[in-house]
């Protein structure tokens, strides 16, 4: 099966600083990446996906790059707010196990003041 | 777009006894929903995949007798925790994924608000 490890597990960065986190996957078949944001308590949040045929998405703050040679996808957040403070978790999908996603370990990102 | 709802909330029970947790998909048919259980501080563990019409397919080490899921519709599936105890505290939460051309794209998973379980 899949495994996706994560790292770092806790990030701190100032606000106003950038954050990345990153990801590798084990399946070289995976072709989904989605990024999802948790606060505590609540759903999981998809803030950014990428499929295996793009190297790098953005959305506003928000940018996903892949690097399939490698199995690795990163998360990069930029001019970091108090609120973007949550925990991200990374997944991929791959392709023999229907729409499975496996879910990395986390990273719990504090942006502090 | 994209909603997923879950009930109860959060319940409370008394060990032995069982559990049933909705979840709906409220503004698009779902294929597929994912049952996940999540423990404090950790991710999220899939434990089961549920298809509408069919039975669920269960992870390595989930009790398939243990927690019952009925997909009946495409937008309606149940987990039911039977003989609950109290190992069997956690967070559930479930997600739905829409059906071709449907909103967002085919893998994406959207989850529901979570179903806090305390078996006392």
């Amino acid at each position: 099966g899949e495994n996706v490890e994560q790292h770092p597990s806790t990030l701190s960065v100032q606000e106003g600083d950038s954050a990345v986190i990153k990801c590798t996957y084990s399946d070289s078949a995976s072709n989904y990446f989605p990024w999802y944001k948790q606060e505590l308590g609540k759903r999981p949040q998809l803030i950014i996906d990428i499929r295996s045929n793009v190297g790098e998405k953005k959305d506003q703050r928000i940018a996903v790059t892949l690097n399939k040679t490698a199995k690795h996808f990163s998360l990069h957040i930029t001019e970091t707010q108090p609120e973007d403070s949550a925990v991200y978790f990374c997944a991929a999908r791959f392709t023999g196990g229907g729409n499975k996603l496996t879910f990395g370990t986390g990273t719990q990102l504090k942006v502090e003041l | 777009g994209a909603v997923v709802s879950q009930h109860p909330s959060w319940v409370i029970c008394k060990s032995g006894t069982s559990v049933k947790i909705e979840c709906r998909s409220l503004d698009f048919q779902a294929t597929t929903m994912f049952w996940y259980r999540q423990f404090p501080k950790q991710s999220l563990m899939l434990m089961a995949t549920s298809n509408e019409g069919s039975k669920a397919t269960y992870e390595q080490g989930v009790e398939k007798d243990k927690f019952l899921i009925n997909h009946a519709s495409l937008t309606l599936s149940t987990l039911t925790v039977t003989s609950a105890h109290p190992e069997d505290s956690s967070f559930y939460i479930c997600s739905a994924t829409p059906v071709s051309g449907g909103a967002g794209m085919v893998e994406t998973q959207y989850f529901g608000p979570g179903t806090r379980l305390l078996v006392l």
